[in-house]
C-alpha cells in the first residue's frame, strides 16, 4: 500500500471556507512534503516540514506533523476558486537518495 | 530559470512502437526523476538518478522500459514496444538534493497515448 495515503480522496467547500486534508505515512521519514496540482499540469511544491517540527505556516497554508502518529495535515485557510486542484504529501525517507513517495491525492473543489 | 522542460508534451503512437520521451532538468540540479500517472495507479516514481547515475530503477514496469541520462542537462525515457496499458502523463522532476531538505520541480508532463 502507499506510503503516503491522503484523505479525504475528494472534498467540496465554498470559497471563504477552511479546507483541511490529512495524510498518513507507514515508516519514519526525513521531512514531508505537500504539492499541488492542477488538472493538466505537473506537481508544484508548496510546503515541506521536518521531521523535528510540528507546525509550519506558508501564507494561507498550515503544516502540522506528528510523527507519533505517523500523520500530517494540510490547513488552506480562507480558500478561493483558485485553490480547486489536487492535493499530494510525499515523503522522505533516511538514505534514499532524494526518493520521494506521494499518496493518492486529495482533490479539492472550491465554489465560488 | 525555464524550469524543467519536457518533450514532446503530447505523443500519440500505435501499439509496437517506440516512444522516446525527453527531460531537460533545472541547471545545477544534481537529481532527476521519472513518475508514471494515471487515474487507476495515481502517481508512480519509474526511475531517478543522482549525479547522473541511476539509483533505484524498481518502478520500471518491465524491460520495454529503459532511461538514460547522458549528461546533467539532458534524461530520456524510452518505451519499446509500446502498448496500450503505457499510456499514461510522464512527469520529469529535478532537484537539489543535499541531503537534508529540498523539493522536486516537475515539468509539464507528455501525455501518451498508445493505441
Amino acid at each position: 500500500s502507499q506510503q503516503g495515503e491522503e484523505d479525504p480522496q475528494a472534498l467540496s467547500i465554498q470559497e471563504g471556507e477552511n479546507a483541511t486534508m490529512n495524510c498518513s505515512y507507514k515508516t519514519s521519514i526525513n521531512n514531508l512534503q505537500w504539492y499541488r496540482q492542477n488538472s493538466g499540469r505537473g506537481l508544484v511544491h508548496l510546503i515541506l516540514i521536518r521531521s523535528n517540527e510540528r507546525e509550519k505556516h506558508s501564507g494561507r497554508l498550515r503544516v502540522t506533523l506528528d510523527t507519533s502518529k505517523k500523520s500530517s495535515s494540510l490547513l488552506i485557510t480562507a480558500s478561493r476558486a483558485a485553490d480547486t486542484a489536487s492535493y499530494f504529501c510525499a515523503t522522505d525517507l533516511y538514505n534514499q537518495g532524494g526518493k520521494l513517495i506521494f499518496g493518492q491525492g486529495t482533490e479539492l473543489s472550491v465554489k465560488p | 530559470d525555464a524550469g524543467v522542460i519536457q518533450s514532446p508534451r503530447h505523443e500519440v503512437t500505435e501499439m509496437g512502437q517506440e516512444v522516446t520521451l525527453r527531460c531537460k532538468p533545472i541547471s545545477g540540479h544534481n537529481s532527476l526523476f521519472w513518475y508514471r500517472q494515471t487515474m487507476m495507479r495515481g502517481l508512480e516514481l519509474l526511475i531517478y538518478f543522482n549525479n547522473n547515475v541511476p539509483i533505484d530503477d524498481s518502478g520500471m514496469p518491465e524491460d520495454r522500459f529503459s532511461a538514460k541520462m547522458p549528461n546533467a542537462s539532458f534524461s530520456t525515457l524510452k518505451i519499446q514496444p509500446s502498448e496500450p496499458r503505457d499510456s499514461a502523463v510522464y512527469f520529469c522532476a529535478s532537484s537539489y538534493y543535499t541531503g537534508v531538505k529540498y523539493e522536486q520541480y516537475f515539468g509539464p508532463g507528455t501525455r501518451l497515448t498508445v493505441t
